[in-house]
């Protein structure tokens, strides 16, 4: 049972737009920002978005990242099928001092 | 280029012993936290600990506490993960990652491409 709570799975068909959602507690998401990992089939894990919203250089403009109080939400738009990879949220949490990560969401290209 | 090389996975039995290593190179090593993150087989991430640069703060999740010890060689730009009396339960592939700190904020970039650390008799 992980401490963020992401759903296990999500699709869209090329071109559509999905979110995956995030939800945590006021030890965590609530009073640290979100960052988020994409990790594609057989490969580490690589970082997609960081302090709630910030692309690193590379990422593309597609991917993007909101927080509002306890929860936090990855949005891609213009889908791919290079898209296709497993979603991790991770956030600092204050009461058990370490990180924390969400379950992952699995994203299928249709 | 900042690269991550993780070394030192292998099969071990329960309640033996294992050290992993992550060679660094690329920025300057004593500047940088470091982390520990493992994935079992078919599951998520678990973060597993954290170290600062200079090795004085570390940072263990409950699940190893007690049990393994990070530490770091800076001469060496070396990582470690010391793990005693393994489970099964420890079985994963183990990710070394580089802290980035601003603003009072972290995330982990990049990533090492793991080493396996398989527990079984």
């Amino acid at each position: 049972q992980s401490v963020l709570t992401q759903p296990p799975s999500a699709s869209g068909t090329p071109g559509q737009r999905v979110t995956i959602s995030c939800s945590g507690s006021s030890s965590n998401i609530g009073s640290n920002t979100v960052n988020w990992y994409q990790q594609l089939p057989g490969t580490a894990p690589k970082l997609l978005i960081y302090t709630n919203n910030e692309r690193p250089s590379g990422v593309p403009d597609r991917f993007s990242g909101s927080k509002s109080g306890t929860s936090a939400s990855l949005a891609i738009s213009g889908l791919q099928s290079e898209d296709e990879a497993d979603y991790y949220c991770a956030a600092w949490d204050d009461s058990l001092n370490g990180w924390v990560f969400g379950g992952g969401t699995k994203l299928t290209v249709l | 280029e900042v690269h991550l090389l993780e070394s030192g996975g292998g099969l071990v039995q329960p309640g033996g012993s294992l050290r992993l290593s992550c060679a660094a190179s690329g920025f300057t090593f004593s500047s940088s936290a470091m982390n520990w993150v493992r994935q079992a087989p078919g599951k998520g991430l678990e973060w597993v600990s954290t170290i600062s640069g200079s090795g004085g703060s570390t940072y263990y999740a409950d699940s190893v506490k007690g049990r393994f010890t990070i530490s770091r060689d800076n001469s060496r730009n070396t990582l470690y993960l010391h793990m005693n009396r393994l489970r099964a339960e420890d079985t994963a592939v183990y990710y070394c990652a580089k802290a980035i700190a601003a603003a009072g904020w972290e995330w982990f970039d990049p990533w090492g491409q793991g080493t396996l650390v398989t527990v079984s008799s």
